[in-house]
């Protein structure tokens, strides 16, 4: 079965620092990774995906993360936090069952102080 | 117009009543999922349905029944409502090419 680690429930960051939140995968089949976003009181959006190809993707609102195979990670990273930033993101694996669906880590809330 | 949408946004009930949350889309999508979310917990997949005849069980489906009747609509329904169901619930889709999933706004259901 496929599983997903997110390291942090919570991160903070000051207004124009780099945001970077982690995110490790377990699959016995090559990954499909997805980072969403939510921000309060609304559904999730995705950010970012990969599938096949090149490994750093990028993705909506200047969030991009590397797949990295090797240490079974998918880290989304921002150079420089915007206070709209502020919301909770959650990294989700693509299954390695039959039916594929889709299995979420439990969310990291990041706050990006002024 | 929104593409995946949910009927109620919220609703209170009581404890031994039957609930039914609703959601349609727009998308043409084959795939439909319904995930309950916690606090600390992530979202967590109910039932999932991949065409109209092909409804699966999820992680957490016991209390939990659905309905996909028709394409475009996916029903869950809780038969005798207790208070640890308390959460928000999402619908979502996706298409058979990417697995890429879109969700509705959620549903806040309070079992009191």
């Amino acid at each position: 079965a496929q599983s997903v680690t997110q390291l942090g429930s919570h991160v903070s960051v000051s207004e124009g620092a780099l945001v970077l939140l982690r995110c490790n995968y377990s699959s016995s089949v090559p990954p499909y990774l997805f980072w969403y976003v939510q921000y309060p009181n609304q559904g999730l959006q995705l950010l970012l995906k990969y599938t096949t190809g090149a490994t750093l993707v990028k993705g909506i609102n200047g969030f991009e993360a590397e797949f990295k195979k090797s240490e079974t990670s998918f880290h989304l990273t921002k150079p420089s936090a915007h206070m709209s930033d502020a919301a909770e993101y959650f990294c989700a694996v693509r299954g390695d069952t039959g039916r594929r669906a889709l299995t979420f880590g439990s969310g990291t809330r990041l706050q990006v102080q002024p | 117009d929104a593409d995946v949408t949910q009927t109620p946004r919220n609703r209170i009930t009581k404890t031994g009543k039957r609930i039914m949350l609703e959601c349609s889309q727009t998308k043409g999508h084959d795939r439909m999922y319904w995930y309950r979310q916690d606090p600390g917990l992530g979202l967590q997949l109910i039932y999932y349905s991949f065409d109209v005849k092909d409804i699966n069980k999820g992680e957490i489906s016991d209390g939990y029944s659905v309905s996909r009747q028709a394409q475009a609509k996916f029903s869950l329904s809780l038969e005798s409502a207790i208070p640890n169901q308390t959460a928000l619930y999402f619908c979502a889709t996706s298409d058979l090419l990417n697995n890429e999933q879109f969700f509705g706004p959620g549903t806040r259901l309070t079992v009191l």
